[in-house]
């Protein structure tokens, strides 16, 4: 089962910034929080990922919470090249990686 | 750097058949992981290699299996093929266990 909640959808107005959601409630203290996202029949591709910090990147900004039991991540201003799925995963290095549904993300101009 | 390719890009099989799909990682990328994706139980983790032996594996019957070489190419082979294995299977390679994975485009598996 995957250890990450995400909301099913969510809509963002072109140019808006969009902030995505996510609980690990049960994370340990070896996994990291890893965003990647999916465009309609590609690959997933990866975003951003953090362990305590936040972190920014080109793409994307990760907060995580001082307890690290979620995270949200910040595409600052979003584009229609944006919709797709996101999928937020908690992962040591030893461990299998589990996509939970993501979330699905709709810019509208 | 070239990405992940995988081949065949689109396979058709008929049921009782077998298939072999090949991932080329990355340059200098040594862990491979395999995933299934379908519609209705979306992204499902099949196995994942590094340094030619397989480190984790998902929950998949034996028929599904896989391996990884010296140059850290890798196939999955899935024996006595079934409707429901109609899917797209995707590779995503890493530079190490703890690093961020980079997917292939995918191989879209239709099973008639």
């Amino acid at each position: 089962d995957a250890k990450t909640t995400q909301p099913p959808s969510m809509d963002c107005a072109e140019g808006r910034a969009a902030n995505l959601p996510c609980n690990h409630s049960t994370i340990s203290g070896n996994e990291y929080v890893y965003w990647y996202r999916q465009i309609h029949s590609q690959g997933p591709q990866y975003i951003i990922h953090g362990l305590k910090n936040n972190e920014t990147n080109e793409m994307a900004s990760l907060i995580i919470t001082e307890d690290r039991k979620s995270s949200t991540l910040i595409l600052p201003h979003a584009t229609l090249r944006d919709t797709a799925v996101y999928y937020c995963i908690v992962h040591a290095s030893y461990d299998k990686v589990i996509f939970g549904p993501g979330t699905s993300l709709s810019v509208i101009p | 750097k070239a990405g992940v390719t995988q081949t065949p890009r689109y396979l058709i099989k008929t049921r009782g058949q077998q298939v072999t799909l090949s991932c080329s990682p990355i340059s200098g990328h040594r862990s491979v992981s395999w995933y299934q994706q379908t519609p209705g139980q979306g992204l499902q983790f099949l196995f994942e290699y590094f340094s030619e032996t397989q480190r984790n594996k998902g929950n998949f019957p034996g028929r599904f299996s896989g391996r990884q070489f010296s140059n850290s190419r890798s196939e999955m082979n899935v024996s006595t093929l079934e409707l429901g294995d109609s899917a797209l299977y995707l590779c995503a390679s890493s530079l190490a266990r703890d690093r961020e994975q980079f997917f292939g485009p995918g191989t879209r598996l239709t099973v008639l």
